[in-house]
């Protein structure tokens, strides 16, 4: 139990395009997803806290206009990168949690954002 | 958020028990100790997570101190697939994980 899924597993585009990644919780529904960067060697950063139908809840630093974040269904939430650069490539990784309790959050594998 | 400090890196024999200690002096009350560990290019992998009682699983055990200031991560018979990063993580009611630098251990043939 406790599937989060993650697609695509890495992308790679060109500067200024848009990519679009997808979490998906599998066998829960996840009232809570959020979404990380890490870039390699460093720890997880987490960039935003969606709750389904509402606004996403960006961190402090995080540009909410480049990095739109939709939480449309229990199951679903995607992060599109916009007009991407090169700065933006990274690991992307979302995580899911039910809301209920004490509430663990599950982790996709994660994508691997590449912006030549 | 209360802050976590876990040593930088450990190594451990195969067929040891890995103990990784992790800091969290300024816990309050409410709020869990969660570990996870990453293995390269993964995503993170739920361990355990504790309140105050010492818990158990499959995978590990984890030791709260009774001040709840510090806690160790217990792996009973470490495999080489155990290599990874383990981070301990302190949550309060918002969910919000708040991840360190984590332990990177490296289990040893």
């Amino acid at each position: 139990g406790a599937v989060v899924s993650q697609h695509p597993s890495w992308v790679i585009c060109k500067s200024g395009t848009s990519v679009k990644i997808e979490c998906r919780s599998l066998d829960f529904q996840a009232t809570t997803m959020f979404w990380y960067r890490q870039f390699p060697k460093q720890s997880l950063m987490l960039m935003a806290t969606s709750n389904e139908g509402s606004k996403a809840t960006y961190e402090q630093g995080v540009e909410k206009d480049k990095f739109l974040i939709n939480h449309a269904s229990l199951t679903l939430s995607t992060l599109t990168v916009t007009s991407a650069h090169p700065e933006d490539s990274s690991f992307y990784i979302c995580s899911a949690a039910s809301g209920r309790g004490t509430d663990t959050q599950y982790f996709g594998p994660g994508t691997r954002l590449t912006v030549l | 958020d209360a802050k976590t400090t876990q040593p930088p890196s450990m190594d451990c024999a195969e067929g040891r028990a890995a103990n990784l200690p992790c800091n969290h002096s300024t816990i309050s009350g409410n709020e869990y100790v969660y570990w996870y560990r990453q293995i390269h290019s993964q995503g993170p992998q739920y361990i355990i997570h504790g309140l105050k009682n010492n818990e158990t699983n499959e995978m590990a055990s984890l030791i709260i101190t009774e001040d709840r200031k510090s806690s160790t991560l217990i792996l009973p018979h470490a495999t080489l697939r155990d290599t990874a990063v383990y981070y301990c993580i302190v949550r309060n009611g918002t969910y919000k994980y708040i991840f360190g630098t984590g332990t990177r251990l490296k289990v040893l043939a």
